[in-house]
């Protein structure tokens, strides 16, 4: 089994700052990587696929770049709506197997 | 528009069984995978499970092989999720969730159902 780190657990940032959000895989995934965004009481939702495509309709202030076990997001200027709780995905293994990271928390500072 | 309308909350006794509905509009059904992901309370998100609506193929992480049935109704265009033996832990709330093939990252999500195990 695949087995997803992410650091830091929380991440206290001031809007209008940088925030970067890291996450490992204990063996490669190749580019087979997504970014989930998740608010309080929603679903989550999609931000990046394959490492570092913008899902539809995703501001261009979020971005994500990596490959094999080593992925990073970076949201370049924090709106107000952009504190929550940030999960990564890989979909690398045959047979199907999704797992996630435990997620990033982005709070105000 | 795309979405995933799932089957409100249930609060079932220990041992029982819970069975999810997962009802998708706007695109043609079969040409999509379908997963469930479940959430406990304060908790991260759980790969259950996938179910190909096109042949009706499943995979099932290996940790719910024995407990969980996914199945799929073409002439509805509805998936579900049945998970039998319910036990305190399996309280939480469970996601279906689209995927373009069995290697894509999840774009659609439903609402989420609420399952609630107590005695």
């Amino acid at each position: 089994e695949i087995v997803m780190t992410q650091s830091p657990a929380t991440l206290s940032v001031s809007p209008g700052e940088r925030a970067t959000l890291s996450c490992r895989a204990s063996q490669s995934v190749s580019s087979n990587l997504a970014w989930y965004q998740q608010k309080p009481g929603q679903a989550p939702r999609l931000l990046i696929y394959g490492a570092s495509t913008r899902a539809t309709g995703i501001p261009a202030r979020f971005s994500g770049s990596g490959s094999g076990t080593e992925f990073t997001l970076t949201i370049s200027s924090l709106q107000s709506e952009d504190f929550a709780v940030y999960y990564c995905q890989q979909y690398n293994n045959w047979p199907p197997e999704f797992t996630f990271g435990p997620g990033t928390k982005v709070d105000i500072k | 528009q795309v979405q995933l309308v799932q089957s409100g909350a249930e609060v079932k006794k220990p041992g029982a069984s819970v069975k999810v509905s997962c009802k998708a509009s706007g695109y043609t059904f079969t040409s999509y995978y379908m997963h469930w992901v479940r959430q406990a309370p304060g908790q991260g998100l759980e790969w259950m499970g996938i179910i190909n609506p096109s042949g009706g193929s499943t995979s099932y992480a290996q940790k719910f092989q024995g407990r969980v049935t996914m199945t799929r109704d073409t002439s509805t265009s509805t998936v579900y999720m049945e998970l039998s033996s319910l036990r305190s832990e399996d309280t939480a709330v469970y996601y279906c969730a689209r995927g373009l093939n069995v290697r894509s990252a999840f774009d659609i999500w439903g609402q989420g159902t609420m399952v609630t195990v107590s005695s």
